[in-house]
């Protein structure tokens, strides 16, 4: 299956940590990707982690990948006003397809 | 070096009319894939062009074909437009050898009435 999902709404303080949550279903994935979109613009890659690493460190922006639940999740430490977004989780594939599959995405809310 | 750039970027058509969209990849990049946004939904995939020939295509009706020249810009047709139609129509440029790094232009809104 192709099926990516993701909570649809996340609020925290400025300067908290967020944490963004992903399942995904097509265990063949070799990539899988976090992605920005801010109000009225196109989508801004963030990060993407391969399938046979655990974890992903850039700057404020950690990712952790399951392999085994199928599960991806965003940290972003310290949380800024300009972080407010919609993220999506998205995953190169499925198999045989050259094109990146994505979630119905997570708008992340930071309350000053 | 220019990222991913796409014209126009609002457009507004009447239902059965045909539309074309405009993509220039990112320097260096060969292959663009489509993909179609609706209001609060996450992209997805229309098609992907490489050497000038559809190679790959998504679930959308023939009504959606496209094109790549030489220079590997790449147009989206739409015939016969829907209201469904409406949405953001987003092109993302990669590296043959690299396809799973697809960076995306910023969009075109179409909006059909």
């Amino acid at each position: 299956g192709e099926d990516v999902e993701q909570s649809l709404f996340l609020s925290v303080r400025e300067g908290d940590s967020s944490v963004i949550n992903c399942t995904y279903t097509d265990s063949s994935s070799t990539y899988l990707y976090w992605y920005k979109q801010e109000p009225g613009a196109g989508l801004q890659l963030l990060t993407y982690i391969f399938s046979n690493m655990d974890m992903k460190q850039d700057q404020r922006l950690t990712v952790l990948l399951n392999k085994k639940d199928k599960h991806l999740s965003l940290r972003i430490a310290d949380t800024q006003t300009g972080d407010s977004a919609i993220y999506f989780c998205a995953e190169f594939g499925p198999r045989g397809y050259q094109k990146v599959t994505f979630g119905t995405g997570t708008k992340l809310q930071v309350i000053p | 070096d220019a990222g991913v750039t796409q014209s126009p970027t609002h457009l507004i058509k009447t239902r059965g009319q045909q539309v074309t969209l405009r993509c220039s990849p990112k320097s260096g990049h060969d292959t663009v894939s489509w993909y179609q946004q609706a209001l609060g939904q996450g992209p997805q995939f229309i098609f992907q062009y490489y050497e000038e020939e559809e190679r790959q295509r998504g679930n959308f009706p023939d009504r959606f074909s496209g094109h790549q020249y030489p220079n590997y810009s790449s147009e989206l047709n739409v015939n016969a437009l829907l209201l469904g139609d409406s949405a953001l129509y987003l092109c993302a440029s990669s590296q043959r050898d690299s396809p799973y790094e697809q960076y995306f232009g910023p969009g075109t809104r179409l909006t059909v009435t």
